[in-house]
């Protein structure tokens, strides 16, 4: 699978927008962007994923660069209850094998 | 919404011990994953089912083992526990879709070996 870098920790201000970076030079043309985030003694929870096209849900925007190397999770205004640790990943829609594979994310912190 | 079951929450054992984690997946939901996740770690991918059938394998020792069920619910056994075995074990369920569907994660069991 295609790899992905992050910055290790991040800090925001609560009630302003954070805007969460991913690198992924070696990004093949059938790998899906998702991200999941995990808040502290929980399991993994989805938060978005896309292809090529910008996507937008009740959580949060996916912009995904023009060359699809980089894309940017953005949360629109930050609260106590994003504090987790935000993980993106490459998932190949042609591999039969359906399992992420979870590298080292972001942590988040929200300073009230 | 029913969400991914997992139980027990907790279990303690001494080594050498077995334990028996199990994973009950959303309804209709066709595919099973089991992940550990040690301290201070991120979650590393373990065994998954689809359809009942074996359908990957990561790092998962040869002590361990997992089955799925004919009513989908998956069962994690762990035999000659060892200290290095404690960790928070998260099952996950998915439902087949084109490589993008989304995996639902249970809220884990937490394992600790004495």
């Amino acid at each position: 699978d295609a790899k992905t870098t992050q910055p290790n920790s991040m800090e925001s201000n609560e009630e302003e927008p954070v805007h969460l970076p991913c690198n992924h030079s070696t990004i093949s043309g059938t790998d899906y962007i998702h991200w999941y985030r995990q808040l502290p003694s929980q399991g993994p929870e989805y938060v978005i994923h896309g292809l090529t096209s910008n996507v937008n849900n009740r959580m949060a925007s996916l912009a995904i660069a023009e060359d699809r190397k980089s894309s940017t999770l953005i949360l629109h205004r930050a609260t106590l209850r994003d504090a987790a640790v935000y993980y993106c990943i490459l998932r190949d829609v042609k591999r039969s094998a359906r399992q992420l594979t979870f590298g080292s994310g972001t942590q988040l912190t929200v300073l009230p | 919404a029913a969400g991914v079951i997992q139980s027990p929450r907790h279990l303690i054992k001494e080594k050498r011990e077995t334990a028996t984690l199990k994973c009950y997946p959303i309804p209709r939901h066709d595919t099973v994953y089991w992940y550990q996740q040690g301290p201070g770690q991120d979650p590393q991918f373990l065994i998954s089912f689809y359809e009942k059938m074996q359908s990957d394998k990561g790092s998962i020792p040869d002590r361990f083992s997992a089955q799925q069920f004919s009513d989908y619910h998956s069962e994690l056994n762990m035999s000659s526990l060892e200290l290095g075995d404690s960790a928070l074990y998260f099952c996950a369920s998915s439902s087949t879709g084109e490589g993008d569907e989304k995996l639902f994660f249970g809220s884990g069991t937490q394992l600790s070996v004495l």
